[in-house]
């Protein structure tokens, strides 16, 4: 079946250094979604990518969709503590109408 | 314009019990899907109500089930609890006008679900 995976799965940083989190499924994605999760919180939805090779920012934020509908990145310049949190990348799984989340990558950022 | 509505938002069980979470969508939402997600992982589909049926089903087995009332809200039950059922219980609801796949999920805030 369908999988999603992001690395790394943990990054800690100094507040101001960039942090970059990946995204890969093993299968062509119609669309991918990404998310927030603050520490004792709920996922929130941060913006969907549809296109091949799209590119999007929000303020600090880019996110990018790859060539090939495969895979996606995630970008922050210069992290804030407020950027704490997982961040999860979330595809329609298979030919179905719900998401595949990926295991999603916990930043913690030292201020 | 109340968002994702879940309750209980704690709930302590022992093994064998079952256990309901009701989830109340986001206004003019119509979709609702449950997810379970384990600590330090990501949230796991288990199914999706659409118009009071069950429109699709993640890898979870017959102890979990689920229901979708006219008002769209939803309940998830979940019978012959496990240890490995401890989890967070999130509902997340969404326009439908997709079909799902590309909706984005409006989440609520869970329901914590402790089984000893």
């Amino acid at each position: 079946g369908q999988q999603v995976m992001q690395i790394p799965q943990y990054q800690h940083v100094q507040e101001g250094e960039d942090f970059t989190t990946y995204c890969n499924s093993s299968t062509t994605l119609s669309n991918i979604q990404w998310y927030k999760q603050r520490p004792g919180g709920h996922p929130v939805f941060l913006i969907q990518l549809v296109k091949s090779g799209e590119v999007k920012k929000q303020k600090r934020l880019t996110f990018q969709f790859g060539e090939a509908k495969k895979n996606s990145s995630l970008h922050i310049t210069a992290t804030q503590t407020t950027d704490v949190g997982t961040y999860f990348c979330a595809g329609p799984r298979d030919a179905g109408n719900m998401l595949t989340f990926g295991g999603g990558t916990r930043l913690m950022v030292k201020p | 314009d109340a968002g994702v509505t879940q309750s209980p938002t704690h709930l302590i069980k022992t093994r064998g019990q079952q256990v309901t979470l009701r989830c109340s969508p986001k206004s003019g939402h119509d979709t609702v899907s449950w997810y379970q997600q384990a600590l330090g992982q990501g949230p796991q589909f288990i199914f999706q109500y659409y118009e009071e049926e069950e429109r699709q089903r993640g890898n979870f087995p017959d102890r979990f089930s689920g229901h979708q009332f006219p008002n769209y809200s939803s309940e998830l039950h979940v019978n012959a609890l496990l240890l490995g059922d401890s989890a967070l219980y999130l509902c997340a609801s969404s326009p439908g006008t997709s079909g799902g796949g590309t909706d984005t999920q409006y989440f609520g805030p869970g329901t914590r679900l402790t089984v000893l």
